[in-house]
């Protein structure tokens, strides 16, 4: 069966600091999809970024990166230098590859809450 | 560019009544998805469709229904709503299997009384 876990549920840093958020996941597929999911007090669902199983490499936008380890089934994800814009609910997600064209459910896990004080 | 469009925002409904919730997808986008979350909670996966056929089915209450029309925009229907109906409802687009990437509407959120 495929879960995600984030075994963190609430975050509080100081405005410029950095944190990672967790993520671990399991699934025996081979060929897989993640996803981070932001959402803020509004209630908005924002795409952050998505990984298939094949690319390792991490990534960098800006202050965000994402590291990516097959080997321990994760896909953290740092903020570096904090914003207070950055309070938000932030969610993991896995996702498989269909047989057909269609795209596939998305499995969360239960989500961080960060809180970014100044 | 264009977004995920639901309506109604809001919805207050009272208990044992019906509610129609209304998604239109990112244009071009073929598949449709729809997701529930409980305050507090994660989203839980309700239903999909590709090409208005059915796609995937998750933990749809019998009471809810849905269905994807010939201009790909979608409807969730609930019948004998229930106090733990409560929660905010969205509705996703995605280009199928070419980027996996869902993009979420604004959601729903409906109150059951």
């Amino acid at each position: 069966a495929q879960k995600v876990t984030q075994a963190q549920t609430e975050i509080s840093v100081v405005e410029k600091e950095d944190v990672t958020l967790d993520c671990v996941y399991e699934t025996r597929d081979t060929t897989y999809y993640l996803f981070w999911y932001k959402q803020p007090p509004s209630g908005e669902l924002v795409f952050l970024i998505r990984r298939n199983s094949f690319d390792e490499q991490n990534e960098i936008s800006g202050r965000y990166s994402w590291n990516f380890q097959k080997s321990t089934s994760s896909f953290n994800f740092t903020i570096t230098a904090s914003q207070v814009v950055d309070s938000a609910v932030y969610f993991c997600a896995l996702s498989e590859v269909s047989a057909n064209q269609a795209g596939t459910a998305l499995i969360f896990g239960k989500g961080t809450t960060l809180s970014v004080s100044s | 560019a264009a977004g995920v469009i639901q309506s109604p925002r809001h919805l207050i409904k009272e208990k044992r009544e019906t509610a129609t919730l209304k998604c239109y997808p990112i244009p071009r986008h073929d598949t449709v998805y729809w997701y529930q979350q409980g305050p507090g909670q994660d989203p839980q996966f309700l239903i999909s469709f590709y090409e208005k056929m059915q796609s995937d089915k998750g933990s749809i209450p019998d009471r809810f229904s849905a269905q994807q029309f010939s201009d790909y925009h979608s409807e969730l229907n609930m019948s004998s709503l229930e106090l733990g109906d409560s929660a905010l409802y969205f509705c996703a687009s995605s280009l199928g299997q070419l980027t996996y990437e869902q993009y979420f509407g604004p959601g729903t959120r409906l109150t059951v009384t």
